[in-house]
């Protein structure tokens, strides 16, 4: 079983709606979750990051983290053709100890 | 912001030559650092754990004689693909938590392409 699974996508929206992207974890000790965003060819960055139950807003993103149901998600509000791109869940700590543990990630397309 | 700076960002190497990769923590100090290797269309995988001062920690299935991991100060960490084969061209990412900050910090990632 994969520690950080994520739906490969495509997904696709349309300019200005709300995209959203789920991920789910296996290591029920993990502690800190992260949203990175990966364009093609280019390294990861980092866009949020939880640690507490509920939901944390930064801008047009809000993470949401719901530790018994093993589940975070990331919505994207207002999304723009800029926002295309692979978007990774990972998460720190459990069994994992200090290693940030990536999911496969999924690919977001805005549509113009 | 924390910056890793990574070098090359790309190279072509032939068959059997060696490539060293350089990962340096350009405004804070990091004892460790990570490693990953992307493949197209998948996601990061985690090589090895490098140490300052200490033997690299590999992930199972690496070949720690392969991949040969250096971390000889608070501020640079090398990976050297020694015997490079077609199979080991990849996107190589150097990764380091800066103390202070959440998440990890990614080098720019290195192409290595082995003809």
């Amino acid at each position: 079983q994969k520690e950080v699974e994520q739906n490969s996508g495509p997904l696709s929206v349309p300019e200005g709606a709300i995209a959203s992207l789920n991920c789910t974890y296996s290591d029920r000790g993990s502690q800190s979750f992260f949203w990175y965003r990966q364009y093609s060819g280019k390294s990861p960055e980092l866009i949020m990051f939880i640690y507490s139950n509920g939901d944390k807003e930064d801008g047009r993103f809000t993470a949401q983290l719901n530790k018994a149901s093993q589940y975070v998600s990331l919505l994207i509000r207002d999304s723009q053709p800029s926002d295309s791109a692979t978007y990774l869940c990972a998460a720190l700590g459990g069994t994992s100890y200090d290693k940030v543990i990536f999911g496969p990630g999924t690919s977001l397309s805005v549509i113009p | 912001g924390a910056v890793v700076s990574q070098h090359p960002s790309w190279v072509i190497c032939k068959s059997g030559t060696s490539v060293k990769i350089e990962c340096r923590s350009l405004d804070f100090q990091a004892t460790t650092m990570f490693w990953y290797r992307q493949f197209p269309k998948q996601s990061l995988m985690l090589m090895a754990t490098s140490n300052e001062g200490s033997k690299a920690t590999y992930e199972q299935g690496v070949e720690k004689d392969k991949f040969l991991i250096n971390h000889a100060s608070l501020t640079l960490s090398t990976l050297t693909v020694t015997s490079a084969h077609p199979e080991d061209s990849s996107f190589y990412i150097c990764s380091a938590d800066p103390e202070g900050t959440e998440g990890y910090t990614f080098g720019s990632g290195t192409r290595l392409t082995v003809v």
